[in-house]
C-alpha cells in the first residue's frame, strides 16, 4: 500500500538550532501533503498546507516564517523549524494527498518527536 | 474552537466484546469523516469511512454509523482483539476544501484480556 516516509523519527537540540525534518510520499506523487503538529494528549493540529511549487497555506496562528515548508517536488515536502526554542518542542506529522486513491486519502508518516533543549 | 470532538478520552473493552466509540462534530458543512488508529510515536493509521449521504460503512470488525441529523458518528469494533489497543481520532472534511481534515482529541482504546 501506499506508504509515507518522515525522517528524522527524532530530534535532540539546542535551543536556536534550525531543525529540518522531511515527508517522503515513496509509491504515489503527492501534489499535497500536510504539516500537522500534536501535543501530549491533544488532537492533531493542521499547521500548513503544502502545494507542489507554490508556496505553502498556512492555518491561523501559524508563524510562516517559523515554521518554513518547501515542496520542489512531487515527492518531496520538507517542514524547517527555525530559531528553535523549547515551546517548539512537538511531535510534528506530515501526511501526503494520493490523487488517485478513492476520495483521495491522507497517508501518513510515523511523525518526527522535536525536543528543545 | 473543537469542531470535531471526543468527548470520551479513554474506553477499557474485554477482549470478544464490541468497542464503541463516539465522536459529535457542529459543522454541518463536514462532508465525509474518517477514522484513524493510532500507536505511540506513529502516525495514524486510516481505518474507515463515511460520505455524508450514507449512514453506515461496514468493513470487516469496523463499522461506522453517521447520524447527520445529531452530528454525530460511532466506530464500532466487534470482536475487539487486544492489537486493536490504540489512540482513535475521528476526522471530518468540509465541503470545498480539498482535503484538508479537522481531527478530534482522540480516544484511547484498552483491550484486556
Amino acid at each position: 500500500g501506499a506508504v509515507v516516509s518522515q525522517h528524522p523519527s527524532w530530534v535532540i537540540c539546542k535551543s536556536g538550532t534550525s531543525v529540518k525534518i522531511e515527508c517522503r510520499s515513496l509509491d504515489f506523487q503527492a501534489t499535497t501533503m500536510f504539516w500537522y503538529r500534536q501535543f501530549p494528549k491533544q488532537s492533531l493540529m493542521l499547521m500548513a498546507t503544502s502545494n507542489e511549487g507554490s508556496k505553502a497555506t498556512y492555518e491561523q496562528g501559524v508563524e510562516k516564517d517559523k515554521f518554513l515548508i518547501n515542496h520542489a517536488s512531487l515527492t518531496l515536502s520538507t517542514l524547517t523549524v527555525t530559531s528553535a526554542h523549547p515551546e517548539d518542542s512537538s511531535f510534528y506529522i506530515c501526511s501526503a494527498r494520493d490523487p488517485t486513491g478513492v476520495n483521495q486519502p491522507q497517508h501518513f508518516g510515523d511523525g518526527t518527536r522535536l525536543s528543545i533543549l | 474552537d473543537q469542531q470535531v470532538k471526543q468527548n470520551s478520552p479513554s474506553l477499557s473493552v474485554q477482549e470478544g466484546r464490541i468497542s464503541i466509540l463516539n465522536c459529535d462534530y457542529t459543522n454541518s458543512m463536514f462532508d465525509y469523516f474518517l477514522w484513524y488508529k493510532k500507536y505511540p510515536a506513529e502516525g495514524p493509521t486510516f481505518l474507515i469511512s463515511i460520505s455524508s449521504i450514507k449512514d453506515k460503512n461496514e468493513d470487516g470488525r469496523f463499522t461506522v454509523f453517521l447520524n447527520k441529523s445529531a452530528k454525530h458518528l460511532s466506530l464500532h469494533i466487534v470482536p475487539s482483539q487486544p492489537g486493536d489497543s490504540a489512540v482513535y481520532f475521528c476526522a471530518a472534511k468540509r465541503v470545498g476544501t480539498a482535503s484538508k481534515l479537522t481531527f478530534g482529541t482522540g480516544t484511547r482504546l484498552q483491550v484486556t484480556l
